[in-house]
């Protein structure tokens, strides 16, 4: 089992809809979670963080997070052709005051239609 | 407030070859982490630096090695590369050694 795991895609969703990212992780342990968006030959940008359970909101975004499923989501309403990336799920583990690396899924690809 | 960079943008080594890879931090960050992403994957965890010294290792041989300076500028050296050594190589700063880590635009390495 992958530590952290997202469907690949291509998540396809029409301009203004919602477009919904999933993410499960293996480490129960793990405390903070993150989404990064990555444009195609650029670095990842961070743009949600989220460390306890339900909804955080920030402007188009919302992450959810479900420690018992261990299950983080984002949601992007109001999709926009400048949403079109692959999303990337991060998880840290619970901080030993040692190394925090993150740990990263392979990434969901969303594609934004006209 | 400057952001993270990293040098060189891209380059090119042939097998066997060792290269030096750059990355400046954030200003008031003082922890630097490395990652290794590879086409269609997610970046892989290589070491992180805090305050000058080596602060955790994920699962990279050992010529795979850092330095942190005491400005928090930090250098990876991959030694005798090989062609799997091929991908992009990210620099992340972050405040702390628990705090949110943000990416630097990236080298591209190419081992032929």
């Amino acid at each position: 089992q992958k530590e952290v795991e997202q469907n690949s895609g291509p998540l396809s969703v029409p301009e203004g809809a919602i477009a919904s990212l999933n993410c499960t992780y293996s480490d129960r342990g793990s405390q903070s979670f993150f989404w990064y968006r990555q444009y195609s030959g650029k670095s990842p940008e961070l743009i949600m963080s989220i460390y306890s359970n339900g909804d955080k909101e920030d402007g188009r975004f919302t992450a959810q997070l479900n420690k018992a499923s261990q299950y983080v989501s984002l949601l992007i309403r109001d999709s926009q052709p400048s949403d079109s990336a692959t999303y990337l799920c991060a998880v840290k583990p619970l901080n030993t005051g040692t190394a925090s690396k993150l740990t990263f899924g392979t990434g969901t690809r969303l594609q934004v239609t006209l | 407030e400057t952001g993270v960079t990293q040098s060189p943008t891209h380059l090119i080594k042939t097998r066997g070859q060792q290269v030096t890879l750059r990355c400046s931090s954030q200003s008031g960050h003082n922890t630097v982490s490395w990652y290794q992403q590879a086409l269609g994957q997610g970046p892989q965890f290589i070491f992180q630096y805090y305050r000058e010294e080596e602060n955790g290792r994920g699962n990279f041989p050992p010529r795979f090695s850092g330095l942190q300076f005491p400005n928090y500028s930090s250098e990876l050296n991959v030694n005798a590369l090989e062609l799997d050594d091929s991908a992009l190589y990210l620099c992340a700063s972050s405040l702390d050694r628990v705090g949110e880590q943000f990416f630097g635009p990236g080298t591209r390495l190419t081992v032929l």
